[in-house]
């Protein structure tokens, strides 16, 4: 069965501080992708980055940066020089294609505070 | 840009009451998802649709009901709300057989059953 794991449940920084955020998938899949989405206190969740199992190089976005890793089966969200703004819950997820039909199988999210 | 609206984002019913949570989007996606949204527990799917009138089981179905008679609306139906259904729900969407696709999410309807 697929899974995906946050284990930070809640983190806290200051601003300006760097804080990586953590990814750990299972899947038997050879063809999957992965996702990131960010919560923010509105409620609604915002797409960040789509990645297949085939692309594991590293993508940078302004002050985020996403690290995927087959060998340890991670993808890790990092943010420099956090910002208040990015105070919110960030879901990591895995696709999951049955029968022609895809779904989304998300970590329980980390919540992240950012402190001025 | 893709818009998935949802019939309201807070909600009060009784226990007992049948509730109907709706969902809308304009981008003519055949895939349409409903989800609910607890702490601790993350995102958990209820149910998802593939087509008109195609509805199939997700994580957590038991209490709940769907109806897409429409492409563009997808309803979550609780047939007799109870306490632990009390929750934010999610509506998503996406491009169909495209797992490389990211779902589109409404804002949310948080739920409070009394």
């Amino acid at each position: 069965a697929q899974k995906v794991t946050q284990a930070q449940t809640e983190i806290s920084v200051v601003e300006k501080e760097d804080v990586t955020l953590d990814c750990v998938y299972e899947t038997r899949d050879t063809t999957y992708y992965l996702f990131w989405y960010k919560q923010p206190p509105s409620g609604e969740l915002v797409f960040l980055i789509r990645r297949n199992s085939f692309d594991e190089q590293n993508e940078i976005s302004g002050r985020y940066s996403w690290n995927f890793q087959k060998s340890t089966s991670s993808f890790n969200f990092t943010i420099t020089a956090s910002q208040v703004v990015d105070s919110a819950v960030y879901f990591c997820a895995l696709s999951e294609a049955q029968g022609g039909s895809e779904k989304l199988v998300f970590g329980k999210g980390t919540k992240l505070t950012v402190n001025p | 840009d893709v818009k998935v609206t949802q019939s309201s984002r807070y909600l009060v019913k009784r226990t007992g009451e049948k509730v109907f949570l709706e969902c809308v989007q304009d981008m003519d996606h055949e895939n349409m998802f409903w989800y609910r949204q607890d702490p601790g527990l993350g995102l958990r799917l209820i149910y998802f649709s593939y087509d008109v009138k195609m509805k199939e089981k997700g994580d957590i179905p038991e209490g709940y009901s769907v109806s897409r008679e429409k492409k563009e609306r997808f309803s979550l139906i609780l047939e007799s709300a109870s306490t632990n259904q009390t929750s934010m729900y999610l509506c998503a969407t996406a491009f169909p057989g495209k797992s490389s696709y990211e779902q589109y999410f409404g804002p949310g309807t948080r739920l409070t059953v009394t």
